[in-house]
């Protein structure tokens, strides 16, 4: 069974930072490409970051280009979403995601986790 | 990077058929046929039920399906359900290998 679940959500003050991860088990980690996907409360679903499977080729949604780093270590099956300067707009739960196609990506997903909620707030 | 425009809502009855649109750019929806669509229930993560325009996965029901003509997709919704009542989200490929989201279609069955 895939199971995908993030940790290290929480209350951080603007202009912090917070580093999410993501265990990835039930399926060849390695062969897929990763998503993070946010959704502020009462609001719709936002595209964060992807990564290629072997961790080479990362993007990034505009409004988090060089603030967000997304990386991944596939001998730990674990996916990582470093968050720096972070801002009230940047509240939301985050969910880790997995693409639908393996080996390459198909920019649909078919995995979501359950989510992470982070709060910017001082 | 703006979002894909849907209708805030929809609603029909049991039995009838709903379509919902999602409208993008020719950076996007016309360009590629990387069009998925999802379905939220409340206090849920997103769940898949079509891809690449008109695929379903395994499991996902045939009164489910997808279209494409020009900037718009659509999703179409026969045979409606109680437990179709839900959030529904199309997404596309855009170019410089992002994703983008539309802004979410919250269904009611009447």
């Amino acid at each position: 069974e895939v199971q995908l679940v993030e940790s290290g959500g929480g209350l951080v003050q603007p202009g912090g930072s917070l580093r999410l991860s993501c265990a990835a088990s039930g399926f060849t980690f390695s062969s897929y490409w990763m998503h993070w996907v946010r959704q502020a409360p009462g609001k719709g679903l936002v595209w964060v970051s992807l990564i290629n499977n072997d961790g080479s080729r990362t993007t990034y949604a505009d409004s988090v280009k060089g603030r967000f780093t997304i990386s991944r270590d596939n001998a730990k099956n674990t996916l990582d979403l470093q968050m720096n300067s972070l801002t009230a707009e940047d509240t939301a739960v985050y969910y880790c995601a997995r693409d639908y196609c393996a080996g390459g990506s198909c920019y649909s997903i078919d995995y979501w986790g359950q989510g992470t909620l982070v709060a910017v707030s001082s | 990077q703006s979002a894909l425009t849907q209708p805030p809502s929809v609603s029909g009855s049991p039995g009838q058929s709903v379509t919902i649109s999602c409208t993008g750019t020719s950076t996007d929806v016309r360009s590629y046929n990387r069009v998925s669509w999802y379905q939220q229930p409340p206090g849920t993560a997103p769940k898949l039920i079509i891809y690449e325009v008109t695929n379903r996965p395994s499991g996902v029901p045939d009164r489910f399906s997808g279209s494409k003509s020009g900037n718009t997709a659509s999703l179409t919704i026969s045979g409606l359900q109680a437990e179709d009542e839900a959030d529904y989200y199309c997404s596309s490929y855009r170019s410089s290998s992002t994703l983008i989201f539309g802004g979410g279609t919250k269904l009611t069955v009447l």
